[in-house]
């Protein structure tokens, strides 16, 4: 069952900041949000994740709105090596098992 | 520090056949968890294995089948294959310590039945 919602596909301009929007309006208290990548063929890859506050990692930001219905990753300088599919996931960080991955939004890095 | 890897990278196998995927987890963690991903879909949770004990299944028949070793290695047998088995299938590692459990994944396997 999906707990996210994200758009299927977005385009950005190289150099340009990628902000990538999430719905997660049935959070519980006690989900993170998740954010993982998956560049053609290869395994996904951590991105970020976060509670209630916005953080910030060498990769990218998350900011988490005050309610934690709904969140936005930013890419501050997107490259063609950012060209993916992002998943946005909610899960519980202790004790958890499953992620579950949905379909995710296709970011296309335009030069 | 290694990260997760895999193997094969990639395998054919034909219907009715038997498969083991080899799975090697990161460094210092302690779980494994095996997805499904076929393509044009995102992955799929198949069970993930804590301390060498089945710590949850999602929806995939018994035909598929795990195991975990001493040291966090871990193997997914698929028995019976059949033609929708044919997917990338990826593990992931993470270390459960009550706090941080962030699954790290590896490359996958590329599994074809014909």
């Amino acid at each position: 069952d999906a707990k996210t919602t994200q758009p299927t596909s977005m385009d950005c301009a190289e150099g340009r900041a990628a902000n990538l929007p999430c719905n997660h309006s049935t959070i519980s208290g006690n989900e993170y949000v998740y954010w993982y990548r998956q560049i053609h063929s290869q395994g996904p890859q951590y991105i970020i994740h976060g509670l209630k506050n916005n953080e910030t990692n060498e990769m990218a930001s998350l900011i988490i709105t005050e309610d934690r219905k709904s969140s936005t990753l930013i890419l501050p300088h997107a490259t063609l090596r950012d060209t993916a599919v992002y998943y946005c996931i909610v899960n519980l960080q202790t004790g958890a098992n499953n992620l579950f991955f949905g379909t995710g939004t296709r970011l296309t890095v335009i030069p | 520090e290694t990260g997760v890897t895999q193997s094969p990278t990639h395998l054919i196998k034909t219907r009715g056949q038997q498969v083991t995927l080899r799975c090697s987890s990161q460094s210092g963690h302690n779980t494994v968890s095996w997805y499904q991903q076929a393509l044009g879909q995102g992955p799929q949770f198949i069970f993930q294995y804590y301390r060498e004990e089945e710590n949850g299944r999602g929806n995939f028949p018994p035909r598929f089948s795990g195991l975990q070793f001493p040291n966090y290695s871990s193997e997914l047998n698929v028995n019976a294959l059949e033609l929708d088995d044919s997917a990338l299938y990826l593990c992931a590692s993470s270390f459960r310590a009550g706090v941080t459990d962030t699954q790290y994944f590896g490359p996958g396997t590329r599994l074809t039945v014909l």
